[in-house]
């Protein structure tokens, strides 16, 4: 496999549930990001990670809990989470090991959460 | 703080017909600017950036656009649109003195045959 790639592509859970959203990159990358996208508003940045040490998380509800245990993986665990979270969240990395404005990031498909 | 309009939500066109995405930002000196795009389904992909050098840059896809800094923006163009180039467009804005890289609420573009 190539690029970034997001399991699963769709979930459904209810508000108490526990799951959690697995990201996998393949281009040797040394940063990996966590996007909340909904509708009709810009790519929200919710966690930043580089060479796994976490390096942003933009106030982000405790409800979402990311980990990061090697460069090529990273995860989002989900706890107790609110219709209002109902989004894509999108998964991307980018080469550079400096977190920075000019990084071009490569993006996964997405998983496509609906919250009950 | 940068910021990053993109004016038009939805434009339509015809295939074949030339195509003009407006992106505006707002930021105190030159930034840098991208254009993504999202096919449906799938996730965002780089068409183009610039950083420094020359105002017109080239994309993939057949894809230009021109930095216009009196302006303040980053228009995307194409001269002919095939039907395959719907999709959203996002422009990106990244600061050079911080890590930020803003987004704007993306233009759905929608082809006729």
């Amino acid at each position: 496999e190539t690029g970034v790639t997001q399991t699963p592509r769709h979930l459904v859970m209810g508000m108490t549930n526990k799951k959690s959203l697995k990201c996998e990159q393949h281009l040797g990358h040394n940063a990996m990001y966590w996007y909340k996208q909904s509708a009709k508003k810009p790519l929200e940045l919710m966690f930043v990670y580089s060479l796994e040490e976490r390096v942003e998380n933009n106030s982000v509800p405790s409800r979402f809990s990311p980990e990061c245990p090697n460069s090529s993986h990273l995860f989002l665990h989900l706890h107790t989470l609110q219709p209002e979270d109902s989004a894509l969240y999108l998964c991307a990395s980018s080469q550079e090991k400096r977190t920075s404005g000019a990084n071009v990031l490569t993006f996964g498909a997405g998983s496509r959460l609906t919250v009950l | 703080a940068q910021s990053v309009t993109q004016p038009d939500i939805h434009i339509t066109v015809s295939e074949g017909a030339s195509l003009e995405l407006r992106c505006n930002y707002s930021y105190g000196a030159t930034p840098y600017l991208f254009w993504y795009v999202q096919s449906p389904g799938q996730g965002l992909q780089l068409l183009l950036k610039y950083f420094s050098g020359d105002t017109l840059v080239q994309g993939i896809k057949g894809f230009e656009a021109e930095f216009k800094r009196s302006q303040s923006s980053f228009n995307l163009r194409k001269p002919s649109v095939h039907w395959s180039d719907a999709a959203e467009y996002f422009c990106a804005v990244g600061a050079r003195n911080t890590d930020k890289l803003i987004f704007g609420t993306g233009t759905r573009l929608q082809v006729f045959p």
